[in-house]
This record gives structure tokens, C-alpha cells and sequence, in this order.
């Protein structure tokens, strides 16, 4: 299975400030993207990273608010922009290896005071 | 009504009983069906993927697919209290596509 890492791991920030997720995979995979998940709350899928072209977000997500990035088949950035405390969540990012299995990383869990 | 529901628990079993899981869902065009354990603070961790009616083993946990009634099962067998975390179905409708989660199952397991 892939290794996934995310940085930062937990991060403390103040509301209106922005904040950038880092998602390093130690293989290339096509498929790869952003889930939050907020307190006590399952997973909801926010974007898929697409490598070389726009990301594709899900209803009630928007470029503005979490912009990301896909440079390579390795690599992917969020970023939380102007942040409220509603932002509070686990985030998550996600491959999808040869087998169609889909890994996730650790989590940066984000706190918005 | 949402598109995969989950008993949210916590289901509490004791040391050395069967954990058994479920999960419904609506939309028929999910095929590929998956079970995840997290642990607290931690990211979701896949024990089992499946994309065909029946059952497939793998050590003590048993995942079941019955897509005629849109229902998934997974068993644990000999529970261990590290068996307990929250369990989470999830599935999509192709193969490495989105994947739409559950709300998730805390489950005890008591020594």
C-alpha cells in the first residue's frame, strides 16, 4: 500500500488567516483527493486533485475557500482560506493505488480559534 | 435521507465475542464496497474491499456484500479490545472513484 504523509500534523489558527495542507505519497498514483472530517462526523469527500488541471469539488465546496493544488503524481496542497472556527475538522487526503484500493493519510487536524 | 447509513453505536462486546457490522444503502450504482478502522486521532485505515455479492475472509474479519438488498456486513471474529475504534463502510460506483462513507460505528470491546 501506498505511504502517505501530511503536514502539519495539528496546527492552531486564527479565524480570517490561511492555512496550507501538504500531502506527499512515496509513488506516483492518478487518483488522489480531500476529504474533511469534522467532530464526531464521518468523512466528506471535497475535492479531487486532478494532476495538470483544475481540481473537481464537490457540492458546497468551493475553489475560493479551499484551493488546491496537484503538481505532480506525488504531491498535493489544500489550502483553507479565511478561516472560522466552522473550518474545525480533521483533514484528510487520500490515493488510489493499481488495485483501486484507496489509502488516507494521517490527518492534520485544524483548530480555529 | 442519507445515501449509506450506519448504526452509530457504540456497540460494546466483550473480549473473545463476534463485532458484527452493517451498513445500507440506496443507490444501486455503488459496486465497490469498503471497510475502514480508525483509531482515535488517527487517519481511517482500510481492512477489507470487496466489489462482488458474498463473502471474502481475511484473518478474523469477514466482509459480506448483498447488493440485491443494498446491505454490507463485516465480522470480527475473536474481538481483542485493540479491535476497538470507530469502523466506517464506504463505496463508490467505480473502481478507484470517490468514495461516499457511512457515518460510522464506535465499537468497546470490554477484556
Amino acid at each position: 500500500s501506498a505511504v502517505i504523509s501530511q503536514k502539519p500534523s495539528r496546527d492552531i489558527c486564527q479565524r480570517g488567516t490561511s492555512l496550507t495542507i501538504q500531502c506527499q505519497v512515496d509513488s506516483q498514483v492518478t487518483m488522489m483527493f480531500w476529504y474533511r472530517q469534522q467532530p464526531g462526523q464521518s468523512l466528506t469527500l471535497i475535492a479531487t486533485a486532478n494532476q495538470g488541471s483544475e481540481a473537481t469539488y464537490e457540492s458546497g465546496f468551493v475553489i475560493d475557500k479551499f484551493p488546491i493544488s496537484r503538481p505532480n503524481l506525488t504531491f498535493s496542497t489544500l489550502t483553507v482560506s479565511n478561516m472560522s472556527p466552522e473550518d474545525s475538522s480533521i483533514y484528510l487526503c487520500s490515493v488510489v493505488d493499481r488495485a483501486y484500493e484507496q489509502y488516507f493519510g494521517p490527518g492534520t487536524r485544524l483548530t480555529v480559534t | 435521507q442519507k445515501e449509506v447509513e450506519q448504526d452509530p453505536g457504540p456497540l460494546s462486546v466483550p473480549e473473545g465475542a463476534i463485532v458484527s457490522l452493517n451498513c445500507t444503502y440506496s443507490n444501486s450504482a455503488f459496486q465497490y464496497f469498503m471497510w475502514y478502522r480508525q483509531y482515535s486521532r488517527k487517519g481511517p485505515e482500510l481492512l477489507m474491499y470487496t466489489y462482488s455479492s458474498g463473502n471474502k475472509e481475511d484473518g478474523r474479519f469477514t466482509a459480506q456484500v448483498d447488493k440485491s438488498s443494498k446491505y454490507i456486513s463485516l465480522f470480527i471474529r475473536d474481538s481483542q479490545p485493540s479491535d476497538s475504534a470507530t469502523y466506517l463502510c464506504a463505496m463508490n460506483k467505480a473502481a478507484g472513484n470517490k468514495l461516499t462513507f457511512g457515518g460510522g460505528t464506535r465499537v468497546l470491546v470490554k477484556p
